[in-house]
């Protein structure tokens, strides 16, 4: 499984942007980029995924790298309840399993 | 409440007894996963079923462990003979299909092994 580096922690003030970076550089051509968070005490969250083109919902914005070998997610405007733990994953289109690594964990100050 | 639901949340055991954890997945899924979480870590996987097959398991998934969705909707996932290392929360999730992308977690069961 290809491999994603997250810094181990990062800090954000309430109502202020926060770009979480991941880097993936051996990802595959058809690999999909995957974010999902953990709040304390829960089970992980999906955030969002993309495979090529920049992505966006209702919790986040997706900007993937022309070449693919880095993202960044996007929180517009962050709020105590994104404090959490944000994973960054690669998914091989047919693999079934998601491969978690450490993540960052997100401190939002008020 | 329609999510993904898991008892027990929590379970105390101790060394050498057998625990048991139930998963019973959004109704219309057809896909269920079982992880483990030990304290820091980022979930690991552990099985995977398509309806009642048993498609997939990690090599993380000992003799002592065993996994079944026998009609295909609620799943268990049963510990033997349990050790200290066992100790971690259990997570079930389920999805739809793979191309959704999405997978729905519960909030875990968390075992603690005396």
């Amino acid at each position: 499984d290809a491999k994603t580096t997250q810094p181990n922690s990062m800090e954000s003030n309430e109502e202020e942007p926060v770009h979480l970076p991941c880097n993936h550089s051996t990802i595959s051509g058809t690999d999909y980029i995957h974010w999902y968070r953990q709040l304390p005490s829960q089970g992980p969250e999906y955030v969002i995924h993309g495979l090529t083109s920049n992505v966006n919902n209702r919790m986040a914005s997706l900007a993937i790298a022309e070449d693919r070998k880095s993202s960044t997610l996007i929180l517009h405007r962050a709020t105590l309840r994104d404090a959490a733990v944000y994973y960054c994953i690669l998914r091989a289109p047919r693999s079934e399993k998601l491969v978690f690594g450490k993540g960052t964990k997100l401190t939002v100050n008020p | 409440d329609t999510g993904v639901s898991q008892n027990p949340r929590h379970k105390i055991t101790k060394r050498g007894q057998n625990v048991t954890f139930r998963c019973d997945p959004i109704s219309e899924h057809n896909r269920l996963y079982w992880y483990r979480q030990t304290l820091g870590q980022g979930p690991e996987f552990l099985t995977y079923f398509q309806n009642e097959a048993q498609l997939e398991k990690s090599r993380l998934l000992s003799d002592r462990f065993s996994a079944e969705r026998p009609k295909g909707s609620f799943s268990t996932l049963e510990i033997q003979r349990t050790e200290q290392g066992d100790s971690a929360m259990y997570l079930c999730a389920s999805s739809l299909e793979l191309s959704t992308g999405e997978l729905f977690f519960g909030e875990g069961s968390r075992l603690t092994v005396l």
